[in-house]
């Protein structure tokens, strides 16, 4: 039983093309988040989502668009893909706010060529 | 502003102590945590400190110190799997934006 995946786990395409990354939570949360984990390593914060409302949006482009159809469920489309967004893309999830553990899904590595 | 300082790299004996430090600023303070993030891997949660003192967890223990913005991650009777990033991270007030640290990356050896 996962408590949270992603799909795709690897995503290799071309500058300027179009993508989505679709997330899903079974545990019940009622808050998701998209984070940014570049090659250095370091994870940050793109959108968080409460009960299907947008939250938190961390001055990201956009080209970044989240959608969250219902509560377990948050998605993430990026229009005109640069170089720069090669990274590894995390979801998670968390009861109520953000002061709470957070279960992050397994990672998508998206790589822009 | 908003920073989370913590070493870079660490090395440890297998059966030893680590003490990994992280100090914060953040613009608001709703608890601190720490997670675990072996390599290619999702982060896993480790501890979550909101009041000052010790929180201890089997072999991991936890501290917060609000007053000087400083936490310690103690990790006792060390393991080869323990090698892996530790991740430190303040969620701000109202919860729903936490600031990761740039990690360290501990390596345990035999």
């Amino acid at each position: 039983d996962t408590a949270v995946s992603q799909t795709p786990k690897y995503l290799v395409t071309q500058m300027g093309n179009d993508k989505s990354i679709k997330c899903e939570q079974n545990l019940g949360h009622d808050t998701m988040y998209w984070y940014k984990q570049d090659s250095k390593k370091f994870l940050k914060i793109m959108f968080s989502y409460n009960n299907k409302e947008l939250i938190i949006n961390e001055t990201v482009p956009n080209r970044f668009s989240p959608k969250s159809p219902d509560k377990a469920h948050l998605n993430l489309h990026i229009n005109s893909l640069e170089l720069g967004d090669s990274a590894v893309y995390f979801c998670a999830s968390s009861q109520d706010s953000g002061a709470a553990e957070q279960f992050f899904g397994p990672g998508t590595r998206l790589t822009v060529l | 502003g908003q920073n989370i300082d913590q070493p870079t790299e660490m090395t440890a004996t297998e059966g030893a102590i680590v003490q990994i430090n992280c100090t914060y600023q953040t613009s608001g303070f709703n608890g601190l945590f720490w997670y675990q993030q072996h390599a290619g891997e999702a982060p896993t949660f480790l501890s979550y400190n909101v009041l000052d003192g010790l929180e201890e967890k089997g072999r991991f223990s936890s501290f917060l110190s609000r007053s000087k913005g400083y936490s310690y991650l103690l990790l006792k009777e060390l393991q080869m799997k323990d090698s892996a990033s530790y991740l430190c991270a303040v969620s701000n007030t109202g919860g729903f934006k936490t600031i990761f640290g740039a990690g360290t990356r501990l390596f345990v050896k035999a």
